[in-house]
Formats: structure tokens, C-alpha cells, sequence
């Protein structure tokens, strides 16, 4: 089974910083992966999402990049504001129609 | 409608009780995925729907959780005899096709809790 892993789980950081947030995962043999946020008592709203053969994609202050071979992907916030408070959830898209989901980062930006 | 909408919003159910939580999709999207949440974990698969049909039920825990799409648009997940290891956030998402390049677009949740 797919074991999809963020690091750090919980991050706060000042107004203005960059950031980076990481996920790795075992089994490389993945469709796509996907980044979303997740507001207190909300859905996921969907941010990026990269195919098997990108390398990465950017929207706004958002890039995310994927290293298939190596089971990584990284989330890269610019300019960080206290709206971007929030979980992030990377997700990776394996067999089937399964999206297996890490347990997130929580970021708090401090005005 | 504009984005996928899922009632109700919150929950609360006597343990033995049979709760039942819809799903209202974005118009015209084929699949629909339900997805469990625990309180400080990431979503888990429970079920797929391709239209009316369940092509991947792996997900669902226990013979308790049976869910349904039976016109191939709106979506019904129901839960028998309910348990407190059932509480949890029951999230619906749906997205336009089977293609691995299709966002995936989740509802706002609902939130039970078995008391």
C-alpha cells in the first residue's frame, strides 16, 4: 500500500517568508499528485496538481515540484500572508481510482 | 451546481443508530469518490463511483457502510448501527472523468459524531 509522508507537521513562520513543505512517498509508480489546503471545518480545496511526467507546476506564489523516481514532491509558498494559513495535504494518485492522502502540514504565518 | 455540496453539515448519532449522508456532485462530473477523515489525519478512500456504478468499494471499512449512486448523479453513504470509531468527517468529491488529469474537487464535509 502507498504510504504518502509530510514533514514538518507543524510549521509557523513570519509574514513575508518563503516556505517550503515536503512530501515523500514509497511507491513511485504514481499517476499524479496534488496539493490541497484545508481551511478549519472546510473541504480540500485543490492548489496544483502534477502529472507522472511534469516536473512541476506553478500558480501564483505556488510552485510544486516533483522527483518521481525518489518519491518526492515539494510545496514552495513565496511571500508568505496570514491568509495562506491553513493544512496542507499532498496526495498521490496510485492505482486505480485511490488518492492516497498524507496527514498534512499546518502552517500558521504570523503577521 | 457550483461546487459539490453535502448535507447534513453536522451529525450527532446515538450509537446503534443508522445515519444516511448525501452527496450532491458538480453537475455533469462522472466520478465521485467518499473519503473518511479523523480528527489530524489526511482523508482515507472509502468508495468510487464511475455514474451509477461502484467500481471500487475497497475502502469501506466494515458490511456497516454501503453506499449508492443510483441515477449516476447524486450520491448516498449510510451507515448501519452506528459505533464511535465511526465518528470521523465524511468528505464527497467528485471530478469530471476518469483521467488521470482531472481535478479532483471535494465537498465541504460532514461532520458526525457518534455519541
Amino acid at each position: 500500500k502507498q504510504e504518502v509522508t509530510q514533514i514538518p507537521a507543524a510549521l509557523s513562520v513570519p509574514e513575508g517568508e518563503n516556505l517550503v513543505l515536503n512530501c515523500s512517498f514509497t511507491d513511485s509508480a504514481i499517476y499524479n499528485l496534488q496539493w490541497f489546503r484545508q481551511d478549519p471545518g472546510k473541504g480540500l480545496t485543490s492548489l496544483l496538481l502534477i502529472q507522472s511526467s511534469q516536473r512541476e507546476q506553478t500558480s501564483g506564489r505556488l510552485n510544486a515540484s516533483l522527483d518521481k523516481s525518489s518519491g518526492r514532491s515539494t510545496l514552495y509558498i513565496a511571500a508568505s500572508q496570514p491568509g495562506d494559513s491553513a493544512t496542507y495535504l499532498c496526495a498521490v494518485r496510485h492505482t486505480g481510482n485511490q488518492f492516497y492522502f498524507g496527514t498534512g502540514t499546518s502552517l500558521t504565518v504570523i503577521p | 451546481g457550483a461546487g459539490v455540496s453535502q448535507s447534513p453539515r453536522y451529525k450527532v448519532a446515538k450509537r446503534g443508530q443508522d445515519v444516511a449522508l448525501r452527496c450532491d456532485p458538480i453537475s455533469g462530473h462522472v466520478s465521485l469518490f467518499w473519503y473518511q477523515q479523523a480528527l489530524g489525519q489526511g482523508p482515507e478512500f472509502l468508495t468510487y463511483f464511475q455514474n451509477e456504478a461502484q467500481l471500487d468499494k475497497s475502502g469501506l471499512p466494515s458490511d456497516r457502510f454501503f453506499a449508492e449512486r443510483p441515477e449516476g448523479s447524486v450520491s448516498t453513504l449510510k451507515i448501519q448501527r452506528t459505533q464511535q470509531e465511526d465518528s470521523a468527517v465524511y468528505l464527497c468529491a467528485s471530478s469530471l472523468g476518469d483521467r488521470n488529469g482531472n481535478t479532483i474537487y471535494f465537498g465541504e464535509g460532514s461532520w458526525l459524531t457518534v455519541v
